[in-house]
């Protein structure tokens, strides 16, 4: 168990909708990441945040936005779904804002179908 | 040109053999390397670490990163069914940001 938490584990919606994916990072830890994993394009960085703030932006479609709350959790919202939008979705958190020397640890994602 | 390439596979060995995994990198400013394990179903999980060219083991696991040529590789002696999984390498980009490029991924299936 890496200590990650994501919720849901799966999310079935139909185009055009609004949904939101929700991580706690492991305890202690100041930053998390969003990845998208699919089939033809492997896992994708989408976004960072580090103590609240963002700290780096990947290939995050507009549609998209996350965010970071006090207690550290953080919120994945994908708007106007398409069916191209159908992927895993994973978070993953490390102790400090930049730095390589510090592995990610991923939760175990949410599998998001869209139809 | 991605930043990160590997072959997908999959590739299937029998029980017992040695596995070699291998990534190249277009960036010779990359400086930690990583290994991941992925189950289906389930998060990539952080297998190995590196950060200076050369081996480094861990069990049957042994990394190695040769920055000179831009390649690490993964080598898994005496594999096991349970193994069997997508391994990911995964590369620490420049800049002061902690994320990292994946690979595709190479699916192992070990047979007993």
């Amino acid at each position: 168990d890496s200590g990650v938490t994501q919720t849901p584990k799966h999310l079935i919606t139909a185009t055009g909708q609004r949904v939101t994916l929700r991580c706690s990072p492991r305890s202690g830890d100041l930053s998390v990441y969003w990845y998208q994993q699919s089939l033809d394009q492997g896992l994708q960085f989408l976004i960072q945040y580090y103590n609240g703030e963002e700290r780096a932006k990947g290939n995050i479609l507009e549609r998209f936005s996350a965010q970071q709350f006090p207690d550290l959790h953080s919120e994945l919202n994908l708007s106007s779904l398409e069916l191209g939008d159908s992927a895993l979705y994973f978070c993953a958190s490390s102790p400090i804002r930049g730095a390589g020397n510090s592995p990610l640890h991923f939760g175990n994602g949410t599998r998001l179908t869209v139809t | 040109q991605k930043e990160v390439e590997q072959d997908p596979g999959p590739l299937s060995v029998p029980e017992g053999a040695i596995v070699s995994l291998n990534c190249t990198y277009s960036n010779s400013a990359f400086q930690y390397f990583m290994w991941y394990r992925q189950y289906s179903r389930k998060g990539p999980e952080l297998l190995m670490y590196t950060y200076s060219s050369g081996n480094k083991e861990d069990g049957r696991f042994t990394a190695q990163v040769d920055k000179s040529s831009k390649y690490i590789s993964l080598f898994i002696r005496d594999s096991q069914p349970s193994d069997s999984a997508t391994y990911l390498c995964a590369i620490h980009g420049s800049g002061n940001t902690g994320k990292l490029i994946f690979g595709q991924g190479t699916t192992l299936q070990v047979k007993p």
